[in-house]
C-alpha cells in the first residue's frame, strides 16, 4: 500500500533550527510536496522536490532522497508564526497526492 | 498568482438543509479541482476529484449522491452537501492545480467551516 510517515508533533525554540522528517512508500513517484497549515486555516504550498538534493527558499529548505524514500523540511531562525502543522505529500505514478497526517510544530519563546 | 477563492467561509444551518460551497480559481484556469474534508486535529481527506466538463471521481466511501460536485467551467467547481446532518459538520477545503502537468502544486481555498445543528 501507499504510506507517508511523519512525526505527530515536535517542539522547538524561537530562533533555533528544526528538521521535520518524512518517509514515503508510493506506487511510482513524481515528486514530494511540503505544505504549511495554521490551525483553522487551509494549507499553503511551501516546496516541491522531484530530484535528489536540497532546495533552499529563504528560511525554509527541503531535501529529497529518492533512493531512501525520504524527505525533510528544514526551518531556520524559527519565529513564533512558524507554529503550524507541516504536511508532507507524495505524488504517485498516477499523479495522485498521498498525504501524510501532518507534523504539529510548537515554537516556544 | 495562483489564487483560489472559496465561499462561504462559515455555514451554520439546520439538519436537513442542503448547502452549496463554491470554489473559484481567480487567475488561472483549472481543469482539475479537488475537494477535501478535515476533521479537528486530523489530516486532509480527499473526497473527490472534480474534472471540468465531466463527472467527478469520488474516493471510496464518499457518497456521490450526498456530496454533489459540479465543475461546469474552467474556473468554478461547486460542492453541494445534500440533506446535511450533524455528522457532516466539518472543515471542507477545495484546491486547484495550476496548468502545466500533474506535478504542479495544488493551491487551496480558505476552506468552509460547516456546522449542522
Amino acid at each position: 500500500g501507499q504510506n507517508i510517515d511523519q512525526p505527530t508533533e515536535m517542539t522547538a525554540t524561537e530562533g533555533a533550527i528544526v528538521q521535520i522528517n518524512c518517509t514515503y512508500q508510493t506506487s511510482g513517484f513524481n515528486g514530494l510536496f511540503w505544505y504549511q497549515q495554521h490551525a483553522g486555516e487551509a494549507p499553503t504550498f511551501l516546496s516541491y522536490n522531484v530530484l535528489d538534493g536540497l532546495e533552499e527558499k529563504g528560511r525554509f529548505s527541503s531535501f529529497l532522497s529518492r533512493s531512501k524514500g525520504y524527505s525533510y523540511l528544514l526551518l531556520k531562525e524559527l519565529q513564533m508564526k512558524d507554529s503550524a502543522s507541516y504536511l508532507c505529500a507524495a505524488l504517485d505514478s498516477n499523479y495522485q497526492l498521498i498525504w501524510g497526517a501532518g507534523t504539529k510544530l510548537i515554537i516556544k519563546p | 498568482g495562483a489564487v483560489v477563492s472559496q465561499h462561504p467561509s462559515w455555514v451554520i444551518c439546520k439538519s436537513g438543509t442542503s448547502v452549496k460551497i463554491e470554489c473559484r480559481s481567480l487567475d488561472f484556469q483549472a481543469t482539475t479541482m479537488f475537494w477535501y474534508r478535515q476533521f479537528p486535529k486530523q489530516s486532509l481527506m480527499l473526497m473527490a476529484t472534480s474534472n471540468e466538463g465531466s463527472k467527478a471521481t469520488y474516493e471510496q466511501g464518499v457518497e456521490k449522491d450526498k456530496f454533489l460536485i459540479n465543475h461546469a467551467s474552467l474556473t468554478l467547481s461547486t460542492l453541494t452537501v445534500t440533506s446535511a446532518h450533524p455528522e457532516d459538520s466539518s472543515f471542507y477545503i477545495c484546491s486547484a492545480r495550476i496548468p502545466g502537468g500533474g506535478n504542479q502544486p495544488q493551491h487551496f481555498g480558505d476552506g468552509t467551516r460547516l456546522s449542522i445543528l
